[in-house]
């Protein structure tokens, strides 16, 4: 069975500090891997995809950043946090290969001050 | 792009009636429109979807059915409990090499006794 692992769970961070979030899948090769974003009560706004190793698409920048190291990891990353980037992080996974169904990781809650 | 409209955004029925949420969608080209429910600090799971090639789809207590013509689909929740009371969230995506879901503002549940 697959698990998707998100780290970290909670993040308080200041204005203008660097930001690293992961997430991990198990138990799927090659799986397509997408980062959501989520303001506090808000919908669910897709930020990047991937469909392979090493190649990231962006959907809505946000001034963030993402990178597929592993096949199996998938990072967000920003050089300087604004207070508009406060909210649920989540990492959601496919089978791809026209599989839609999509399936949500734990999620981070990032609270910038 | 597709964008997604959901209503209502909130609703409150009686533990033991029945639910109705309503989407629509712009893009004639989405084939593919699933239902998450998130419950509160929680990451949303997938309930069920339906795809371009069918009208209805029913698992257990919930029904959605869909009007390509008009470009609305709905979830319809039978006999409602508690456990249900959560926000729902409609999304819709078109045929591509990756998932892009376009979710809707989501609709809050009050199951009340």
């Amino acid at each position: 069975a697959q698990t998707i692992h998100q780290w970290p769970v909670a993040e308080i961070k200041a204005v203008g500090s660097p930001l690293s979030l992961g997430c991990t899948i198990k138990g799927k090769s090659s799986p397509n891997l997408y980062w959501y974003w989520q303001a506090t009560g808000g919908t669910l706004q897709q930020l990047f995809y991937s469909i392979t190793v090493g190649q990231v698409e962006s959907v809505v920048q946000l001034n963030l950043s993402a990178s597929r190291p592993k096949d199996d990891q998938f990072i967000l990353s920003t050089e300087k946090l604004l207070l508009s980037h406060s909210g649920f992080y989540l990492c959601a996974w496919s089978l791809g290969g026209g599989r839609d169904e999509q399936y949500f990781g734990p999620g981070t809650r990032l609270t910038v001050l | 792009g597709e964008q997604v409209e959901q209503l209502p955004s909130i609703l409150r029925v009686q533990e033991g009636s029945s639910a109705s949420i309503n989407c629509s969608y712009e893009d004639s080209a989405s084939n593919y429109f699933p239902w998450y429910k998130q419950e509160p600090g929680e990451n949303p799971k997938l309930i069920i979807d339906i795809r371009s090639n069918m009208e209805r789809k029913q698992i257990q207590e919930l029904i959605v059915l869909l009007d390509k013509k008009a470009k609305r689909f709905s979830l319809h929740i039978t006999d409602t409990q508690p456990g249900d009371s959560a926000m729902y969230f409609c999304a819709a995506s078109g045929p591509s090499s990756f998932s892009k879901l376009v979710f809707g503002q989501g609709t809050s549940l009050s199951v009340v006794p």
